[in-house]
């Protein structure tokens, strides 16, 4: 199946940095969602975005969904510790199928 | 409300033997989707329900792996028999699509090792 692609692939950073990681693809999206999954546990849905060019935040979380319909991308400011985990993106067209990309792991230094 | 449940959430077996997982979707949710996940990368669809119907399971390994959803509720996943290389997570989620807004929500995964 199709794999979006992300990068940066690994972030280090210090607590109170921001961060900001993007993801393309190949096909145009209609779509864009960005997941936290941390150890053993499934991930976890930040944002939903449906229209190209739209910017929605949830806390210090903002996400684009980018105007070419083919990226997005997702910041977080003053991270904090409990901001670890993998970040993953997911792009879905017509319908009920998502493609997910290949993921952020995010280290916050305190 | 009630997430997506999943059991077991860990599950160790001996290769060539049978293990089946059980997935409960938010309740509404008519579309159900079961992935891959193995480690250090992302989720890959196994097979994707409407209701009671398989509309996606192109990437399902029909020679071993089985899924079933009868009354479009809950939903079994089943190897038969397990390999080594089927080590991995597998994580169930649902959505529905409504006016348009599409969100998909992941339970929190059956860890799958086979020895």
């Amino acid at each position: 199946g199709q794999q979006l692609n992300q990068s940066p692939q690994s972030m280090f950073i210090q607590e109170g940095e921001d961060v900001s990681m993007n993801c393309t693809s190949s096909s145009i999206f209609n779509t864009w969602l960005w997941y936290k999954q941390d150890p053993g546990e499934g991930p976890v849905l930040l944002i939903a975005l449906y229209k190209a060019g739209e910017l929605t935040s949830n806390g210090r979380l903002t996400a684009q969904f980018g105007i070419t319909r083919k990226d997005s991308f997702l910041n977080i400011s003053a991270s904090i510790p409990s901001d670890v985990g993998i970040y993953f993106c997911a792009g879905a067209n017509t319908g009920n199928q998502f493609y997910f990309g290949t993921g952020t792991s995010l280290t916050v230094i305190p | 409300e009630a997430g997506v449940v999943q059991s077991p959430r860990y599950k160790i077996i001996e290769k060539k033997q049978p293990v089946a997982f059980w997935c409960n979707p938010i309740s509404g949710h008519n579309t159900l989707y079961w992935y891959l996940q193995n480690l250090g990368q992302g989720p890959e669809l196994l097979i994707r329900y409407e209701n009671e119907e398989a509309v996606d399971d192109s990437q399902l390994p029909k020679d071993r792996f089985s899924a079933e959803r009868l009354k479009g509720v809950d939903s079994t996943l089943k190897i038969q028999p397990a390999e080594l290389g089927d080590s991995a997570v597998y994580l169930c989620a649902s959505s529905a699509a409504l006016g348009g807004y599409n969100e998909q929500f992941f339970g929190p995964g059956t860890r799958l090792t086979v020895l």
